[in-house]
C-alpha cells in the first residue's frame, strides 16, 4: 500500500478564515512534506517533517502553520491567506528504506 | 535558479513508438533521481527512480538512464501507450539524511501519445 490521503479535495476560503488542511499515510513512512503547486509549474517544498519534527522550513510566511500530530499526520493551518496562495497543496510521505517520495491527491485551495 | 530542468514543455509520440523525456540538472550534490506522472488535479504518481551510483534502471516499459557526468537524465517508455499521456516531471534529490532531503522539482513535460 503505498497510499496517501488528503482532505478537503477542495476548499474555498476567504481571506479571514482559518482552515486546515489534513494527510495522513499508513506506510510507517517517517519524513512527510508540504508542497504547493501552482498552474503549470512544478511542486515547491514548503515543510519537512522528520520523525514528527519539523527540520525544513523553505521561508514560507507565517499565515501557513505545519503540525505534524504523530507519525501518521501532517496538518497545515491556514489564516489570513492572500488569493494569490490558490494553488494545488500536495503532501507526501517517505521512508529512508526506499528514498522514494510518495504524493498524496492534493487539496485544490481557493481563496477569495 | 532552475536547478533541475526539462527544456521540452511538450512530445507527442504515436502509439507504439518510443517515448523519450529528458531533464538536465546543475547541482553535483543530487543523489538519487525519480520520475513521477501527473494528471491534472490530482497527486504526482511514482514511476521510476534511479541512484546516483546506477546509469541504468529499468521497471516494465520504463526505462531511466542517468550520465553523471552530463548531468542528464532520461525516461524512455516504450512501447508508449495512450493511457500513458499525461504531464512527466523529473525530481532530484539533494544529498543529506533522511528528514533532511529535499526533493527538486523539473518544470515538467506534457507527453501525449497519439492513437
Amino acid at each position: 500500500d503505498t497510499e496517501v490521503t488528503q482532505t478537503p479535495k477542495h476548499l474555498v476560503m476567504g481571506m479571514t478564515n482559518k482552515k486546515s488542511l489534513k494527510c495522513e499515510q499508513h506506510m510507517g513512512h517517517r519524513a512527510m512534506y508540504w508542497y504547493k503547486q501552482k498552474a503549470k509549474k512544478p511542486p515547491e517544498l514548503m515543510f519537512v517533517y522528520s520523525y514528527e519534527k519539523l527540520s525544513i522550513n523553505e521561508s514560507v510566511p507565517s499565515r501557513f502553520s505545519p503540525e505534524c500530530p504523530n507519525s501518521s499526520l501532517l496538518n497545515l493551518h491556514l489564516h489570513a491567506l492572500q488569493p494569490e496562495d490558490s494553488a494545488l497543496y500536495l503532501c507526501a510521505s517517505s521512508s529512508p528504506l526506499t528514498d522514494t517520495q510518495y504524493f498524496g491527491p492534493g487539496t485544490r485551495l481557493t481563496v477569495l | 535558479d532552475q536547478q533541475v530542468k526539462q527544456n521540452s514543455p511538450s512530445l507527442s509520440v504515436q502509439e507504439g513508438r518510443i517515448s523519450i523525456l529528458n531533464c538536465d540538472y546543475t547541482n553535483s550534490m543530487f543523489d538519487y533521481f525519480l520520475w513521477y506522472k501527473k494528471y491534472p488535479a490530482e497527486g504526482p504518481t511514482f514511476l521510476i527512480s534511479i541512484s546516483s551510483i546506477k546509469d541504468k534502471n529499468e521497471d516494465g516499459r520504463f526505462t531511466v538512464f542517468l550520465n553523471k557526468s552530463a548531468k542528464h537524465l532520461s525516461l524512455h517508455i516504450v512501447p508508449s501507450q495512450p493511457g500513458d499521456s499525461a504531464v512527466y516531471f523529473c525530481a532530484a534529490r539533494n544529498g543529506g539524511t533522511s528528514g533532511t532531503y529535499k526533493y527538486i522539482f523539473g518544470t515538467g513535460t506534457r507527453l501525449k501519445v497519439l492513437a
